[in-house]
């Protein structure tokens, strides 16, 4: 089945950078974009931009454009998401997510999550 | 950026009732509308895409509408598992923006 792994949590302290990973399986990963949402704790849902595993295409939500950065490893089926000069307000859970656009847009599976805390 | 709102941020309803849930962008998105459920604790779930199609394996008192600006999620006939927070998503010139979500909880 269509399945999305992301890496363990994670602790940083301000000013630091954090990596998170999403490891692909059950479909052809250079076939679909792979979306980042955040959510912090009690909050809503934040998009943060997306990338195209095949042609290394991104676009950055604009309050992130400065600080994130999203690559994929096509021969492991895995995408990235580097996000530095970490604040307490990063404090949150990251998502990935596949995007579909046949037939409309929409994102489908999502990762299972991975909570970044970022405490001094 | 397109900015989306959902109302009511929270409601309380009755195992049976129906409950709707509104959605409006701060400008035209044809049918570039998306419904999640998100339960507590858990992770996303797709609901609607495309404004009304629902996806597979959704109970079909779910139902979504609208085109444009404005849009609409209805649960024809709550139910206790419908507890969970609804998000739609809309999307417009390469962003995608979710609405601030809608608490549902049963009476």
């Amino acid at each position: 089945q269509v399945q999305l792994v992301q890496s363990g949590a994670e602790v940083k302290k301000p000013g630091a950078s954090v990596k998170v990973s999403c490891k692909a399986s059950g479909y052809t990963f250079s076939k679909f974009d792979i979306h980042w949402v955040r959510q912090a704790p009690g909050q809503g849902l934040e998009w943060m931009g997306w990338m195209n595993p095949k042609g290394g295409d991104t676009l950055y939500a604009q309050k992130f454009q400065d600080r994130v950065s999203m690559t994929t490893n096509t021969s492991i089926s895995t995408a990235y998401m580097e996000l530095s000069s970490l604040r307490a307000d990063d404090t949150a859970v990251y998502f990935c997510a596949r995007g579909r656009k046949a037939a409309g847009i929409r994102f489908d599976p999502w990762g299972q999550g991975t909570l970044v805390v970022v405490s001094s | 950026d397109i900015q989306m709102t959902q109302s009511p941020s929270s409601l309380s309803a009755s195992v049976g009732d129906r409950v709707t849930i509104t959605c409006r962008a701060s400008q035209d998105i044809s049918t570039y509308l998306v419904w999640y459920q998100q339960k507590p604790g858990k992770v996303p779930n797709l609901l609607i895409y495309t404004a009304s199609t629902l996806q597979s394996g959704v109970p079909s008192r779910f139902a979504g509408s609208g085109s444009g600006t404005d849009f609409t999620l209805t649960i024809s006939s709550l139910q206790p598992e419908d507890v969970a927070t609804y998000y739609c998503q809309g999307y417009n010139s390469g962003s995608y923006t979710f609405g601030q979500g809608t608490r549902l909880e049963i009476k």
